[in-house]
């Protein structure tokens, strides 16, 4: 099971927008609509920021948006803050195998300049 | 407080076992399918194991299929994850999560796995 492909970085100034784009298959991204979002701050554990390709937690900021399109997720971050500097992983579910599983993206670190 | 701490991590030598643990507190734990991710040093996220709610269906990464087996004692409101035959390449942060609508919605602050001579 391959991971899903994300960009390494991803920066910009306080108050643009930024969009994270996971990159799958039609085994899984194309196929699923069980894509998640998680945030994770050095020396932290990951955080729910969206599930269900979607759809926001409770508490997580309107300023976090998850979108699809054929085999690619996106993430994207509105009006970009400080504390959103972390990185970011996508997942989804697969069918590669004959049972299926998870799979994650690589990751991508978010710079805030 | 919705809760899950693990503990049972160390420093091991290749080719022993290890049993990590989960300790839910603060929801109903027999209603949740749980999971383990890991995360080696410097890396990103890995999923490992997941599990039914009543235990009757567990699946694993193919990679991992034969070493690792995750199981659960919805009476102790506890998962565990048995790691066999240990690898220098299973060294990561171990960490229990709970499946909420097929996403990881809570997770544990994560138990550090060290396998070295």
């Amino acid at each position: 099971q391959s991971a899903l492909t994300q960009p390494a970085s991803v920066s910009g100034s306080p108050g643009q927008s930024i969009t994270i784009s996971c990159t799958g298959t039609s085994s899984d991204v194309g196929r699923y609509d069980y894509v998640s979002w998680y945030q994770q701050h050095p020396g932290k554990a990951p955080k729910l920021m969206i599930f269900g390709v979607t759809n926001r937690p409770s508490g997580v900021p309107d300023r976090f948006s998850g979108s699809k399109s054929g085999n690619t997720a996106s993430l994207t971050i509105s009006g970009l803050q400080a504390e959103d500097e972390a990185y970011y992983y996508c997942r989804s579910y697969t069918r590669i195998s004959s049972l299926g599983g998870w799979i994650f993206g690589g990751g991508t670190k978010v710079t805030v300049l | 407080e919705v809760q899950l701490v693990e503990s049972g991590g160390g420093l091991v030598q290749p080719g022993e076992f290890l049993r990590l643990s989960c300790a839910a507190s603060g929801f109903t734990f027999n209603s949740h399918w749980m999971a383990w991710v890991r995360q080696a040093p410097g890396k990103g996220l890995e999923w490992v194991a997941n599990i039914k709610t009543d235990g009757t269906e567990k699946y694993y990464v193919d990679s991992l299929k034969g070493r690792f087996t995750i199981s659960r004692d919805n009476a102790k409101n506890s998962l565990y994850l048995q790691i066999n035959s240990l690898k220098a390449e299973d060294t990561a942060v171990y960490y229990c999560t709970r499946d909420y609508d097929r996403a990881l919605d809570v997770w544990g602050q994560g138990t550090t796995v060290t396998v070295s001579s």
